[in-house]
């Protein structure tokens, strides 16, 4: 089975300080994991993709993220906030079985910047 | 650079009617999806096609139909409006054969049923 939990429903930080979004996982397979960024009226862009190469995963915008197994964890970091990162951001797991994926979106992270 | 493209971004339906949204892909994908997005519910699948004439319910099918025309388009139908399908719907599409779960979603149809 597989689940993703984000720990946050909102983040609010402030402009300059650094930013952490919190996703814990849970899958039986080897999953692939995903963040995804969502800004207001406007669909998901991909932020960044873990797929078994490298634990510490870069994005876009500065954004990066690290797969820790023993954690079951897929935190999203970055070291200084701008007031164009507020959005909602979603972590997503992914597994391919049984010739099919199975792709759980997790509820949520909205993030608020203040200036 | 269109990716996926939806249709129509806002429609308002009385209690009853029936309306279809569009969504077709060009990049080539195998995969599609219809998500909706409520607050607090996060993305549920509602349908998604693995390939041209195959489809599938996902976790919300209830009140909705289907239909993959071709390896392009796939649109989804209510048949008879409800309240409860107010909802932010997203399409999305995949490429299986390079298999890495990425979606690529359109803009989003908002559709409000009063």
């Amino acid at each position: 089975a597989q689940s993703v939990t984000q720990l946050d429903s909102h983040v609010s930080v402030s402009e300059g300080t650094p930013v952490l979004l919190r996703c814990n996982y849970s899958s039986s397979y080897s999953p692939s994991l995903f963040w995804y960024v969502q800004h207001p009226n406007k669909g998901l862009q991909l932020l960044l993709k873990y797929t078994s190469a490298a634990t510490l995963v870069k994005g876009i915008n500065g954004f990066e993220a690290e797969f820790k197994k023993s954690e079951t964890s897929f935190h999203l970091t970055k070291p200084s906030a701008h007031m164009s990162d507020a959005a909602e951001y979603l972590c997503v797991v992914s597994a391919w079985y049984s010739s099919a994926s199975k792709i759980i979106f997790g509820s949520g992270t909205r993030l608020s910047i203040r200036p | 650079n269109a990716g996926v493209t939806q249709t129509p971004k806002f429609q308002v339906l009385k209690t009853g009617q029936s309306m279809t949204l569009q969504c077709a892909q060009d990049m080539n994908h195998n995969s599609m999806y219809w998500y909706r997005q409520d607050p607090g519910m996060g993305l549920r699948l509602i349908y998604y096609s693995a390939s041209e004439g195959t489809t599938d319910k996902g976790e919300v099918p209830n009140g909705y139909n289907v239909s993959r025309l071709n390896k392009r388009e796939f649109s989804l139908r209510l048949e008879s409006a409800a309240p409860s399908q107010t909802s932010v719907y997203f399409c999305a599409s995949s490429d299986d054969s390079a298999y890495t779960g990425e979606l690529f979603f359109g803009e989003g149809s908002r559709l409000t049923v009063l």
